[in-house]
């Protein structure tokens, strides 16, 4: 299994709402990434996750709140949103995020996320 | 600063055709690896080819090589035989091995394919 799901596809909220992305692989990756991606825009990093600890947070508004449950799953919590968050969410993994040795990042499909 | 450039917002192929995406980047470090990226309509990012700078040899997938130029700082991408599947948003990205964590993207090209 060499792949990143994520649900949902689509995801239309107010700015008062809470609501979750999810991201799982079961690919035995360690290192799991949330990025920001407008449209024909490159893809900004939001959090890195190493064996589960935050490693990376990318000066991000606490109204988005990372958490990573276990190695397979990485969710992404949302609250009192903006307009501008509008955007595509993507979740990637890789094996891990240390060593000599690049290791690949494989991408989810992202989330097409849509604040009212 | 470590910066990715790509010249190119837009480009056109006849199908069938080939294409050359161009891509300069800035480093000061000598351990580092260079992709290119397809993200077609459909959003989902692939890795296209990767090149580890330590290897004079340039990668080669298929329809897809690189023309990989470590003293210029140039990372193109040729696709040989142009399809219309290939019809995407191309990023040229850079990843320093010393913080094996954060890409380094373009901006981007966006690839047309003609019929």
């Amino acid at each position: 299994d060499t792949e990143v799901t994520q649900t949902p596809k689509h995801l239309v909220m107010g700015m008062t709402n809470k609501k979750s992305l999810k991201c799982e692989q079961h690919m035995g990756h360690r290192a799991m990434y949330w990025y920001k991606q407008k449209a024909k825009k490159p893809p900004e990093l939001m959090f890195v996750y190493s064996y589960e600890k935050l490693s990376i947070n990318e000066s991000v508004p606490s109204r988005f709140s990372p958490e990573c449950p276990n190695s397979s799953l990485l969710n992404l919590h949302l609250h009192a949103l903006q307009p501008e968050d509008s955007a595509l969410y993507l979740c990637a993994s890789s094996l891990r995020t240390s060593g000599s040795s690049y290791n690949e990042q494989f991408f989810g499909p992202g989330t097409r996320l849509t604040v009212l | 600063a470590q910066t990715v450039t790509q010249s190119q917002p837009e480009m056109s192929v006849q199908e069938a055709e080939t294409v050359t995406l161009s891509c300069t980047y800035d480093t000061s470090e000598s351990d580092y690896y260079l992709f290119w990226y397809k993200q077609p309509p459909s959003r989902q990012m692939i890795l296209v080819i990767r090149q580890e700078a330590y290897k004079q040899q340039n990668a080669t997938e298929n329809r897809f090589s690189v023309n990989f130029q470590k003293a210029a700082k140039s990372f193109s991408l040729k696709i040989s035989d142009s399809q219309l599947g290939d019809a995407a948003m191309y990023f040229c990205a850079y990843i320093y091995a010393g913080n094996n964590r954060k890409l380094i993207w373009g901006l981007g090209t966006s690839l047309a394919v003609n019929p």
